[in-house]
């Protein structure tokens, strides 16, 4: 298993635009959570999902963040319309619950965004 | 409310120097303790968990629910350990909630 593969792998883009990040967790893993990670505040929650469905996302900045998981081997995040302060490293990672290894997370090499 | 605290943004120690990186929680409940580790250019891993009770590349971390603290320790850093060190929760939802982090610099 390649482990979880998230692209872009960097993004810069322009004010208003919007951006769609993509995350393929491991194969057999039913939990995913999107990260942004930032030097003022460390590693923040956005959302995460069990078994494709959206269990807990107060974490979502506000209504311009979105995420989706359409099927168990792919999600998006998506920001409309981003805005500067948006510029971080944004992560997605998966686990497997119910196993040995539960709420151990494999993570993704993450997605740096820039927003002029 | 979950909430995990690393008050150091930054730790740096001579090479060899005993090394505690400092993590403090807040949960109602019995909670998971986890270290995660994020050296240069590489992802996010995890370090240990405190279930586990064992030592990871020297590192040891005891859970004390006394204090609500996890701390990190490591009795004579080494060079390679320098890297970004998080503190995470994990309580009843599955939910893993990650402190600040925590930047630690072994000079030579």
């Amino acid at each position: 298993d390649a482990g979880v593969i998230q692209s872009p792998r960097h993004e810069v883009t322009e004010m208003g635009q919007e951006v769609t990040l993509r995350c393929k967790p491991i194969s057999g893993h039913n939990s995913l959570f999107w990260y942004r990670q930032t030097m003022m505040r460390g590693l923040e929650l956005l959302i995460y999902f069990n078994n494709n469905v959206p269990i807990d996302d107060s974490g979502m900045p506000e209504d311009r963040f979105s995420a989706k998981m359409p099927n168990a081997s792919f999600s998006t995040l998506k920001i409309q319309p981003s805005e500067p302060r948006d510029s971080a490293v944004y992560f997605c990672a998966s686990s497997l619950d119910g196993s040995s290894g539960a709420n151990v997370l494999t993570f993704g090499a993450g997605s740096r965004l820039t927003v002029l | 409310a979950q909430r995990v605290t690393q008050p150091e943004k930054l730790l740096s120690v001579f090479k060899g120097a005993p090394v505690e990186l400092k993590c403090n929680y807040s949960y109602s409940g019995s909670p998971e303790l986890f270290w995660y580790v994020q050296y240069s250019r590489q992802r996010l891993q995890l370090l240990l968990r405190h279930i586990s009770r064992e030592s990871i590349k020297g590192f040891t971390a005891d859970l004390n629910k006394g204090e609500t603290s996890f701390h990190l320790k490591k009795p004579f850093a080494q060079e390679e350990d320098s890297a970004m060190y998080y503190c995470a929760l994990s309580g009843r939802s599955g939910k893993l909630i990650f402190g600040q982090g925590t930047t630690l610099q072994v000079k030579p």
